[in-house]
This record gives structure tokens, C-alpha cells and sequence, in this order.
């Protein structure tokens, strides 16, 4: 069974402050999917990082693979109010039938 | 836009009672999936199917069953309730046959087993 460690839990930060969002395992996944999920809402994808070493950057937000592609990190630049939620990444064990693992998620609250 | 459509937002039911939670999908997905979210455990699978009338177990499946007798829906049913049931459910759709696909998530049914 392949799992995934996300730390941490929770973030409550001041608006104008960066972070930084883990994702760690002993597996290799073939790419790893970050989310976003908003009260009353299912998660939505945000970015899909497939190759060891891949940076993908949207607008404030930086998302990494490790190079061995097993782990993966998110980081926020000058966090703001509307990034407040719940942040999940999923790995993918590379099946046909699409199966993700999912981390246990990161509750981000930026305060104005 | 994609589009995937969970019955109820929220759910009452009681212990002992058999239970039907219905999604529809209308994207044409091969792949879809139920999940039960719970506060720092994140997303664990119940069952998922890539097929019609075909399913596999997911990690957590125990009390619960699945159908899917149609490519667009497919049901969990919680075959005798429990309070332990009781969770956030959301169902999910995505491609078959090609690597690093993302699911689409619906927006979730909270069930509350008295």
C-alpha cells in the first residue's frame, strides 16, 4: 500500500506571509496532483507535476517533484485571504484505472 | 464544462437502515470512484469501478457496496448503517487508459447516521 505523508495539518498565517506544504513518501509515483478544496465543494486539481525535478509555478503558488519522485512540496508566495482552504496532493501509482493516493491534507487560513 | 453530480448535499439516516448515495457523471469517464472524507485523514477510497458492472475494492470497503449498472452513475449503498458511517462522501470521475489523468470531484454528501 502506498501512502503519503502531507505536513502540516494546519497553517493559520498573516496575509503577506509565505509557506510551504510537504508531501513525502517511501513510494515512487508515476506524477503527483495537487488540489484545492473549498467549504461545501469537492477538490478541485490545481496542477499535475509528472517529471523528477519538475517545477510548475501558477501565478503565487510553486509546486515541486523530487527528483527520486516521491516527494512533492507547495509553496505560497505572499498569501492572501482567497488562498484559504483545504490543500490535498495525490499520488498516482501510474494504473490504467487511475487511482490516487491522497495525503491527509492542509488546512491553510490566511488572516487579512 | 465537466460536470460530476452528487444526489444529496446532506443526509439523515438512521442506524440500521440501508442507505443509497447516487452520482452521475456527464463526461463520458470510464473510471469512477467514492471516497469518505474525514478530518485529518484526507481522502480514503471506498470502491471504485472501471467499467460498467465492474468494481473493485478500495482500501476501506467494509459496510459498504457499490453498483453501477450504467457508465454515467454509480451508487454506494451502506447496507445496514452505522454511527461510524457517519463522514462526508464524495464520488469522483476520470479517463481510463492514459497515465496522471486528475479526477473529478462532485461536491460531496454529508451523511449523518443517528
Amino acid at each position: 500500500t502506498q501512502l503519503l505523508e502531507q505536513s502540516p495539518q494546519f497553517l493559520s498565517i498573516q496575509e503577506g506571509e509565505n509557506l510551504t506544504v510537504y508531501c513525502n513518501s517511501s513510494s515512487v509515483f508515476s506524477s503527483l496532483q495537487w488540489y484545492r478544496q473549498e467549504p461545501g465543494e469537492g477538490p478541485v486539481l490545481l496542477v499535475t507535476v509528472v517529471t523528477g525535478g519538475e517545477v510548475k509555478k501558477l501565478k503565487r503558488l510553486t509546486f515541486q517533484f523530487g527528483d527520486a519522485r516521491k516527494d512533492s512540496s507547495l509553496h505560497i508566495t505572499a498569501a492572501q485571504p482567497g488562498d484559504t482552504g483545504l490543500y490535498l496532493c495525490a499520488g498516482d501509482g501510474g494504473t490504467s484505472y487511475g487511482k490516487l493516493t491522497f495525503g491527509q491534507g492542509t488546512i491553510l487560513t490566511v488572516h487579512p | 464544462d465537466v460536470k460530476v453530480t452528487q444526489s444529496s448535499r446532506y443526509l439523515v439516516k438512521r442506524t440500521g437502515e440501508k442507505v443509497f448515495l447516487e452520482c452521475v457523471q456527464d463526461m463520458d469517464h470510464e473510471n469512477m470512484f467514492w471516497y469518505r472524507q474525514d478530518p485529518g485523514l484526507g481522502l480514503r477510497l471506498i470502491y471504485f469501478s472501471y467499467d460498467v458492472k465492474m468494481k473493485e475494492k478500495g482500501d476501506i470497503p467494509e459496510g459498504y457496496s457499490v453498483s453501477r449498472e450504467k457508465k454515467e452513475r454509480f451508487s454506494l449503498i451502506l447496507e445496514s448503517a452505522s454511527t461510524n458511517q457517519t463522514s462526508m462522501y464524495l464520488c469522483a470521475s476520470s479517463l481510463v487508459g492514459q497515465f496522471n489523468q486528475p479526477q473529478h470531484f462532485g461536491d460531496g454528501t454529508r451523511l449523518s447516521i443517528l
